[in-house]
């Protein structure tokens, strides 16, 4: 069982407000990545971190930001939230070995921009 | 870019039956094959991975098995109960680079009692 959480797990808000949607892992894993998954199931990947200080920007285009202060924190910011940003948002972690590794996913965060 | 499909999208078997379901991906480099179950408000599990120095990998009810040559991998569940159905979902990753997961775009799988 991983121990990645997200809150809040479910989040109805207006239209230009700033919200921040929260991961944290405590496996000490270095790798951590945000995934947008829409009703069609499709997981796209939006951002990631290799670790403190690292991060990158997924497949997806997003409007999102991310920051990664500490190991085990890896909060996205939507600055202005609009209707097109309501979907699913998983946070996930892997270590850092060289190779490929396990993705650990979190429960979600479904969001209603409204 | 690696690119992933997976079919079919929507797959309904009858309790006790097998299920397959297949990816092909693009990139001959990808060595890393894992399968992701997610059920009903919650996000995905792995349930079983290969790698690419491996043709085949059991665990119980569930199977995998890779073809390098033509690219393609797919998931056996046997003797399929209820509480099977769920979101399956293949991804491909290289061990090189960025190591990114390129997901497949899921099926989902439905148990009839």
């Amino acid at each position: 069982e991983a121990d990645i959480y997200q809150t809040p797990r479910y989040l109805v808000i207006g239209t230009g407000k700033k919200i921040t949607l929260e991961c944290s892992q405590t496996m000490g894993h270095d790798k951590m990545y945000w995934y947008q998954q829409d009703p069609g199931m499709e997981l796209h990947l939006i951002h990631y971190s290799y670790g403190v200080n690292s991060t990158e920007k997924g497949d997806l285009s997003s409007e999102s930001t991310v920051s990664r202060i500490r190991t085990e924190h890896f909060p996205l910011t939507l600055e202005s939230a609009r209707p097109s940003h309501t979907s699913q948002y998983l946070c996930a972690s892997s270590e850092h070995r060289g190779r490929a590794e396990t993705q650990y996913f979190g429960p979600g965060t479904r969001l209603l921009v409204l | 870019g690696e690119n992933v499909e997976q079919h079919p999208s929507t797959l309904s078997v009858q309790e006790g039956d097998s299920a397959v379901i297949k990816c092909t991906y693009s990139d001959s480099a990808s060595n890393y094959f894992p399968w992701y179950k997610q059920e009903l408000g919650k996000g995905p599990q792995l349930i079983i991975d290969i790698r690419s120095n491996v043709g085949e990998k059991k665990d119980q009810r569930i199977a995998v098995t890779l073809n390098k040559t033509a690219k393609h991998f797919s998931l056996h569940i046997t003797e399929t109960q209820p509480e099977d159905s769920a979101v399956y979902f293949c991804a491909a990753s290289r061990a090189q680079g960025a190591q990114k997961l390129v997901f497949g775009q899921g099926t989902r799988l439905t148990i009839n009692p």
